[in-house]
């Protein structure tokens, strides 16, 4: 039972445009969702987080939006840049009795054309 | 931003051997580690909690007797393959949660960090 989604394995935007990730998730017992940036045989990188009883959070290039009535949010990357080239996981955190857990996404693999 | 390193980054063994593999963080004392795989283009999926001096939890379908964890200390866990077979060919991450905790959730930092992963090759 996969409880957190990305639809998309892949996606490809101009430098200097939007990008757009976006993810689903099941579970509304979740309280925090983060974003991490990933390269190929390295661990994740935190990007950005939110917490589930805020909307917006907003760190420089990157926003995270969080719709919790569709269980739905995305990051936005505004400029792209080249360096953002990589895969992106959407991560949703969950307390349970003292016990903190993370699920991850499937990723997204995100490609800056220059 | 805090460091956790893991040793070794990859390793080539043959059926039937132990790996262990190490994970460490060097600037923080880390009360909570966990242990996650990562199949190729597939998630990270978590195996196991380990909190320093008691014995770890395993996620469902994680064979605790096969993937041996031991937390001994708050800057270094282990987990140990057991009688490695190829379908435990994998890349592993673990991850260290500082005493900062879910109040550094709160305060919007990230407090689990992530080392750079063990890509195990079983032969």
């Amino acid at each position: 039972d996969q409880q957190v989604k990305q639809n998309s394995p892949s996606l490809s935007v101009q430098e200097g445009r939007i990008s757009i990730l976006n993810c689903d998730y099941t579970n509304s017992m979740f309280d925090y969702f983060l974003w991490y940036k990933k390269y190929p045989a390295e661990g994740p990188t935190f990007l950005i987080s939110i917490s589930s009883i805020k909307d917006k959070n907003e760190d420089g290039r990157f926003t995270v939006f969080l719709n919790k009535s569709a269980k739905h949010l995305s990051l936005h990357i505004v400029p792209s840049q080249p360096g953002d080239s990589a895969v992106y996981f959407c991560a949703a955190h969950l307390s349970n009795f003292g016990n903190e857990k993370l699920t991850f996404g499937t990723g997204t693999r995100l490609t800056i054309i220059p | 931003g805090a460091v956790v390193s893991q040793h070794p980054s990859w390793v080539i063994c043959k059926s039937g051997t132990s790996v262990k593999i190490e994970c460490r963080s060097l600037d923080f004392q880390a009360t909570t580690m966990f242990w996650y795989r990562q199949f190729p283009k597939q998630s990270l999926m978590l195996m196991a909690t380990s909190n320093e001096g008691s014995k770890a939890t395993y996620e469902q379908g994680v064979e605790k007797d096969k993937f041996l964890i031991n937390h001994a200390s708050l800057t270094l866990s282990t987990l140990t393959v057991t009688s490695a077979h190829p379908e435990d060919s994998s890349f592993y991450i673990c991850s260290a949660r500082s005493l900062g905790g879910l109040r550094g959730m709160v305060l919007g930092k990230e407090t689990q960090y992530f080392g750079p992963g063990t890509r195990l090759l079983v032969l």
